[in-house]
C-alpha cells in the first residue's frame, strides 16, 4: 500500500497570504488529523477529520481550517499568515482515528512551510 | 488529562553502546503508548505500542519497550546502536476516545 503522501514538500509564503496544504491518507484509512511541529512547540494537534467531518480540533486560532473529500483526502489551509506560522506541518492517517485510541497514526513526509 | 514527559531531550552514546530513552506519562485511566521516530526532513515513523497483554513489546531497528504501571513509564531500550539510529524520538500516549498526545522528544546522537 502507498503511504500518507503531502504536497507540497516545501513552501515559501509571505506574512499576510494564505496557503492551502494537502494529505493523501492510506488506502481504506477515513481519519486524517494534521499536527504542527515547531522546535519551541513541539507537535501540536491541529484537528482530525473522519468521514469528512471535523470531529476534534486543537488550540489554534480561526486562521487554521481544514477538510477532507468523500475521497478521505485532506486539506488544511492558513490565512493571514504570520511569522510564528513557519513549522513542519504534518498529516497521519489511520482507520478509526481517535475512536479508539488504539489505532496506529501513519504519518506523511510533512510540508514545511515558510512565512517571510 | 493525560501528559507525557520525556527525561532527556537529548541523549549521545557511542555506536554499539546500550541506550535508553525515558517516558513518564500521567493519566487517570487506562493508556495505550506509543513510540515513534523522526528522521531529519522525515515524518514520524512507528517504533513499537503497548496496547495491553505482555509489558516488554518489541519493535523494528531492534528497539524494545518496557511498560510499568506503577512507575507510569514506558522507557525505549536499544541493547546496541548504530550510527543510523541517530534520529529524534517521541513517546506519545492515547486513550479512548482521546487523542494522541506526545511528548517533546529525545535527540538521540550516536557517535563513531
Amino acid at each position: 500500500k502507498a503511504g500518507v503522501t503531502q504536497t507540497p514538500r516545501y513552501l515559501i509564503k509571505t506574512r499576510g497570504q494564505q496557503v492551502t496544504l494537502s494529505c493523501s491518507p492510506i488506502s481504506g484509512h477515513r481519519s486524517v488529523s494534521w499536527y504542527q511541529q515547531t522546535p519551541g512547540q513541539g507537535l501540536q494537534f491541529l484537528f482530525e477529520y473522519f468521514s469528512e467531518t471535523q470531529r476534534n480540533k486543537g488550540n489554534f486560532p480561526g486562521r487554521f481550517s481544514g477538510r477532507q473529500f468523500s475521497n478521505s483526502r485532506s486539506e488544511m489551509n492558513v490565512s493571514t499568515l504570520e511569522l510564528g506560522d513557519s513549522a513542519l506541518y504534518l498529516c497521519a492517517s489511520s482507520l478509526d482515528g481517535w475512536g479508539s485510541g488504539a489505532d496506529t497514526q501513519y504519518f506523511g513526509p510533512g510540508t514545511r512551510l515558510t512565512v517571510l | 488529562a493525560q501528559s507525557v514527559t520525556q527525561l532527556d531531550s537529548q541523549v549521545p552514546v557511542f555506536e554499539e553502546a546500550p541506550v535508553e530513552l525515558r517516558c513518564n506519562y500521567s493519566s487517570s485511566v487506562s493508556v495505550y503508548l506509543f513510540w515513534y521516530v523522526q528522521y531529519p526532513n522525515q515524518g514520524l515513523q512507528l517504533l513499537l505500542k503497548y496496547l495491553s497483554g505482555s509489558t516488554l513489546v518489541k519493535g523494528i531497528n531492534g528497539f524494545e519497550a518496557e511498560f510499568n504501571k506503577s512507575q507510569t513509564s514506558f522507557h525505549l531500550r536499544k541493547p546496541s546502536v548504530h550510527i543510523s539510529d541517530t534520529a529524534e524520538y517521541f513517546c506519545a500516549v492515547s486513550t479512548q476516545g482521546g487523542k494522541l498526545i506526545f511528548g517533546q522528544g529525545t535527540e538521540l546522537s550516536v557517535k563513531p
